[in-house]
């Protein structure tokens, strides 16, 4: 069975630094997608940025960044430039077989 | 409609009711998932559509727990008998087929049992 984890549960981060978020993954799958979704206080998921297993390079989105470590089954996600909008939820996501699963996820907040 | 809308929004039900929570997904989008989230928790995974049929039926946890997906399109989960550990935001995502790389989410059913 295919398991998501993320080890932070809130992370706090000053606006217009950099954090990182921690996500690993278990899975048996060769061939499967990940995903950062974002949930901020409106409770609608919006999808962050995307990675291909079979793809070695790391997805980049604007500001956001991850860094896929597919031996070690490692997917983190990198926020540069921190804004106060991006104080939400985010979860980590593994597609592959029927599901698409989810962490726990990391409540991040940016100070200003 | 342009996204995937659940309702109701809101549903404040009695201990022992039986409640229906709709989905509607983009349309054209063969794959649906329901999801419940507890309050400030992850995404526990219920259930996932493909077309009308459920390849996956593992994450309803219990019998009490049911859902239908008719045409291929709106789906209907269904909580007989409502416990108050029922108690959460009940999710909606849709994506265009198994494979297709964005799901996308509704804006939830946030069901309360007293």
């Amino acid at each position: 069975a295919q398991t998501v984890t993320q080890s932070q549960p809130e992370m706090s981060v000053q606006e217009a630094e950099t954090v990182t978020l921690s996500c690993t993954y278990d899975t048996s799958e060769n061939n499967y997608y990940l995903f950062w979704y974002k949930q901020p206080p409106s409770r609608q998921m919006i999808l962050v940025i995307r990675q291909e297993a079979y793809k070695q390079q790391n997805a980049t989105e604007n500001r956001f960044s991850v860094n896929f470590q597919k031996a070690a089954k490692s997917f983190s996600l990198k926020i540069s430039d921190s804004q106060l909008g991006d104080t939400a939820m985010y979860f980590c996501a593994f597609l592959g077989g029927n599901k698409l699963v989810f962490g726990a996820g990391t409540i991040l907040r940016v100070k200003s | 409609g342009a996204g995937v809308s659940q309702s109701p929004s809101n549903k404040v039900t009695e201990k022992g009711k039986d409640v229906e929570l709709r989905c509607d997904p983009i349309s054209g989008h063969t794959a649906l998932y329901w999801y419940r989230q507890s309050l400030g928790q992850g995404l526990e995974f219920l259930i996932y559509f493909q077309g009308n049929s459920a390849p996956d039926k593992s994450g309803l946890p219990s019998d009490r727990f049911s859902a239908e997906r008719t045409g291929g399109s709106v789906s209907t989960l269904t909580i007989q008998r409502t416990q108050q550990e029922d108690s959460a935001v009940y999710l909606c995502a849709s994506s265009q087929d198994r494979w297709n790389t964005e799901a996308f989410f509704g804006q939830g059913t946030r069901l309360t049992v007293v």
